[in-house]
């Protein structure tokens, strides 16, 4: 069966510093994988999707990046994090695109 | 675009009993998928239900089940015989299939708290 992975699960760091989350999928072959944000309170917003290695669409102009360096791996990072990057990430894959998406266990990031 | 609209911010339901949560969406697509994820207080969305536009058979799983009115574009939640563990926050979604739709719209959620 598939698993998915984030780490870490909790990450508090001053503004200005940089970011990296981390995603790996297990199970599958050449997933679709997306970056969500959810603010407090609020819905979830795609940050990120990539269908394959290397390739990555940008949803929201932003202070974050996202890679793609192997078919199960999907980084979210930034350079110099902002206040307004707080917030809860959670990472999905899918099989076929737009289609289901299975979501990791998220990381939650407080930018102090 | 998309729209998805939950009407419900809370709801409540006394254990043992059924609930019904709301659902409206908006799309021009015609092949569509509408889901019900759940996100419990450790915060990993799951995947309650899923119901393929082009049918018109209701989506059974367990004790959740949908009610997918398509001309009315409604798409609500029923689960009977709620338990503790259904307490969570409950987001409505749909997605395209065609080319180049990769993106899931989400409704802001209904946080359902399940009374002992």
């Amino acid at each position: 069966s598939q698993t998915i992975h984030q780490w870490p699960a909790t990450l508090v760091q001053p503004v200005g510093s940089p970011l990296s989350l981390e995603c790996t999928v297990e199970g599958t072959s050449n997933p679709n994988l997306y970056w969500y944000r959810q603010a407090a309170g609020r819905g979830l917003q795609l940050l990120f999707y990539s269908v394959g290695i290397g390739q990555i669409s940008s949803e929201v102009p932003q202070n974050l990046s996202a890679s793609r360096p192997q078919d199960r791996q999907f980084i979210l990072s930034s350079k110099k994090l902002l206040l307004s990057d707080s917030g809860f990430y959670l990472c999905a894959w899918s099989v076929t695109i737009g289609v289901t998406q299975y979501f990791g266990p998220g990381t939650r990031l407080t930018v102090l | 675009a998309q729209t998805v609209t939950q009407s419900q911010p809370e709801m409540s339901v006394q254990e043992a009993e059924t609930v019904t949560l709301s659902c409206t969406y908006d799309t021009s697509e015609s092949d569509y998928y509408l889901f019900w994820y759940k996100q419990p207080p450790s915060r990993q969305m799951i995947l309650v239900i899923r119901q393929e536009a082009y049918k018109q058979q209701n989506a059974t799983e367990n004790r959740f089940s949908v009610n997918f009115q398509k001309a009315a574009k409604s798409f609500s939640l029923k689960i009977s015989d709620s338990q503790l563990g259904d307490a969570a926050m409950y987001f409505c979604a749909s997605g395209n299939s065609g080319a180049g739709s990769y993106q899931l719209t989400f409704g802001k959620g209904t946080k359902l708290s399940v009374i002992p």
